[in-house]
């Protein structure tokens, strides 16, 4: 099935280290790299995390992606109130020989 | 500077039929694949529709095949979205973005500001 999941919200406060997941299947996440988008309140989503785990330059090292079978993860450490978001992980999708967007967790810092 | 900007967007009726534009600048445009990824509102990201750099390729998402049609001319640097048979289901705002290429495809490192497709009668 051609779905990624992610939790709808997670939480933290400022300094903490919060991780988001995303879950798929060998299609998607196991077979290719997994990437990473964060959106701000309105705007456009920015270029997080590609190859799983490389950082885009000018995006801090606070921001780390990390991919194992079929799940990923997206970890912020040092937590800020800037980073009050959402997240979306993305990959492409073998059956669907197409980009599949996670539906997206709202991250709040408490 | 990379630059994406889109616009076409506004209100349409159901079944009616518009054009997306996105120009860009700041880079080597034929060079790079592009695509079209919507947000309905309050909704999360869908991938639409791409296209390679010489525009000999194209994906179309299944929600919009046969009624869209991707499309760019090199010489002035712009991608287009002509969408048709439009239902509200189509409302979102639809983004341009520059897929980032080679080992780092298929992701999209730069992206327009959107512009908002309204269905209604």
């Amino acid at each position: 099935q051609s779905v990624l999941t992610q939790p709808p919200s997670a939480s933290g406060t400022p300094g903490q280290r919060v991780i988001i997941s995303c879950s798929g299947s060998r299609s998607n996440i196991g077979n290719n790299y997994v990437y990473w988008y964060q959106q701000l309140p309105g705007t456009a989503p920015k270029f997080l995390i590609y190859r799983n785990d490389q950082r885009p330059s000018g995006v801090p090292d606070r921001f780390s992606g990390s991919k194992s079978g079929t799940s990923a993860s997206l970890a912020i450490s040092g937590l800020r109130s800037e980073d009050e978001a959402d997240y979306y992980c993305a990959a492409w999708d073998d059956s669907l020989s197409g980009v599949l967007f996670g539906g997206g967790t709202r991250l709040t810092v408490l | 500077e990379v630059q994406l900007v889109e616009s076409g967007g506004g209100l349409v009726q159901p079944g009616g039929s518009l054009r997306l534009s996105c120009k860009a600048s700041g880079f080597s445009f034929s060079n790079y694949g592009m695509g079209w990824v919507r947000q309905a509102p309050g909704k999360g990201l869908e991938y639409v529709s791409a296209i390679s750099g010489n525009g000999g390729s194209t994906y179309y998402a299944n929600s919009v095949k046969g009624r869209f049609t991707i499309s760019r001319d090199n010489s002035k640097n712009t991608l287009y979205l002509q969408m048709g048979s439009l239902t509200t289901e189509d409302m979102a705002v639809y983004y341009c973005a520059r897929d980032c290429g080679g080992d780092c495809s298929p992701g999209f490192d730069y992206w327009g500001q959107g512009t908002l497709v309204t269905v209604s009668s």
